[in-house]
């Protein structure tokens, strides 16, 4: 059975930067074509994705969040680790992981698959 | 961005009936490779999304044949026919064909 677990701070100061680490078990991250990605979602609102990263370290960003975000992998430890600098009270959300693929074939990736699992998620407050 | 619409926002819904949700893209979700990049999720009250549909109209493993999803290029449904109780929650529809990575807003289905 594969499970992602979340794991970071609950509460976090505006300005302050956050670090979530997403730990995978059952399976290993270092798998050709898997990735990780991450999405959050605000109380009561829908999701928005924020980062992928592939077992080969290819790292994929949401434009509007990339100037704030780094995502790496470390697949000794089978983790994925997230890191959101300068962060404010609307980034208050609940933080997932989840489990991702994609195919890539003579040098040419194709777009990622379906996410599932996903992680139990983490809610993060921000406030002062 | 590729916007995702999801319609009716909400639904409430007698048990045994059946419910449908829409969701169009602002863009084809088709590829290229042949496949449509486009999925549903359930998430329930606490609990993270779930993967129901995978491109348009495979159902996930474990999910009953009561799901079925539909559609192709922008225009897109998932039909829950002789809703349980335990359907209750929101539905999201995702795209994958293109970064970033977009939802629908989510359809919040309740039992009457």
């Amino acid at each position: 059975q594969i499970t992602l677990k979340e794991s970071g701070p609950t509460l976090v100061k505006p300005t302050q930067t956050l670090t979530l680490t997403c730990t995978v078990s059952g399976f290993s991250l270092n798998t050709p074509g898997v990735g990780v990605g991450w999405v959050r979602q605000p109380p009561g609102k829908a999701l928005e994705w924020l980062a992928l990263i592939y077992w080969d370290d290819d790292e994929r960003y949401s434009p509007s969040l990339k100037n704030r975000l780094t995502v790496t992998m470390d697949t000794s430890k089978n983790q994925v680790v997230l890191t959101m600098t300068n962060m404010d009270p609307v980034d208050t959300a609940t933080y997932y992981c989840a489990l991702t693929s994609r195919y890539c074939s003579g040098g040419t990736c194709y777009p990622t698959n379906w996410f599932d699992p996903w992680g139990q998620g983490t809610l993060v407050a921000v406030s002062s | 961005d590729i916007v995702m619409t999801q319609t009716p926002l909400s639904l409430s819904v007698t048990p045994g009936q059946s419910a449908s949700i829409s969701c169009k893209s602002s863009q084809s979700l088709l590829h290229s490779d042949g496949k449509t990049y486009f999925y549903w999720y359930l998430q329930k009250a606490g609990q993270p999304p779930q993967l129901l549909i995978y491109e348009v109209s495979k159902r996930f493993s474990g999910v009953p044949d009561r799901f079925s999803g539909s559609g192709s290029g922008t225009d897109f449904t998932l039909k829950v026919s002789r809703v349980e109780a335990e359907d209750v929650g929101i539905y999201f529809c995702m795209q994958s064909i293109q970064l970033p990575l977009t939802f629908g807003g989510g359809t919040k289905v309740e039992i009457k």
